[in-house]
């Protein structure tokens, strides 16, 4: 089945750790999204990528980083800078050319610093 | 600012009942609203799209309606069952291109028996 799969469910991290969330799509579509959601709050756009070696960043990007080197794939590394990273990540794809299209949500992936 | 706003009070209705849920927005010039329901602990599951030059739009006991001037969407589920309990989110094209979605709080529907 197609779709978006995410990498590790739960996931806990010592302070001063960097951790890396994995994102896959076989949904064959360009661009790739990273929300964060914090209870209470919307979901939060930290980088996206519109196409292979590129991306861009959102809105909170400062603590984390990415990379894009194959179209299905989209890892998130959330690393020590990050100053609050317990949070809920959702990984996210959409189809090229409909850019007004539906975003396809992964089942995400629960980060706790310990 | 830019600002998307929800009822961040859950709505508890009846079952059969039509639940209506509201979308309120400041400082955008959105061309499109989405909404996407989230259960607990998931991922968003996109529902509904409507376009500025969209009044109405409807899928099964789903309604949007979008109001430019107003700057509002409402959100309606009409014959609710207790399965449309979950967390509903609007969520607005920031940029214009399509390709930076921003969500809103969400509002919690409780539908009951």
């Amino acid at each position: 089945d197609g779709g978006i799969t995410q990498s590790p469910k739960y996931l806990f991290r010592k302070e001063g750790q960097n951790v890396t969330l994995s994102c896959e799509q076989n949904l064959n579509h360009d661009a790739m999204y990273w929300y964060r959601q914090d209870p209470g709050q919307g979901l939060r756009l930290i980088y996206y990528s519109q196409i292979v070696n590129d991306f861009q960043k959102g809105d909170i990007a400062e603590g984390y980083s990415v990379s894009r080197e194959k179209k299905e794939s989209f890892p998130l590394t959330v690393t020590s800078a990050q100053k609050n990273p317990t949070a809920f990540y959702l990984c996210a794809s959409k189809g090229s050319g409909m850019n007004t299209g539906e975003l396809f949500f992964g089942e995400g992936s629960r980060l706790t610093v310990l | 600012s830019q600002k998307i706003e929800q009822n961040s009070e859950a709505l508890n209705i009846q079952e059969g009942k039509t639940a209506t849920l509201t979308c309120n927005y400041t400082n955008y010039s959105p061309a499109y609203l989405q909404w996407y329901r989230q259960d607990p602990g998931r991922g968003p599951v996109f529902l509904l799209l409507i376009r500025e030059n969209e009044k109405e739009k409807r899928k099964e006991r789903l309604k949007v309606t979008f109001d430019t001037t107003l700057k509002q969407s409402l959100f309606h589920i009409t014959a609710s069952q207790p399965a449309d309990s979950a967390t509903y989110l609007c969520a607005l094209d920031s940029t214009g291109g399509g390709n930076k979605l921003t969500f809103g709080t969400g509002t919690q529907l409780k539908v009951e028996l």
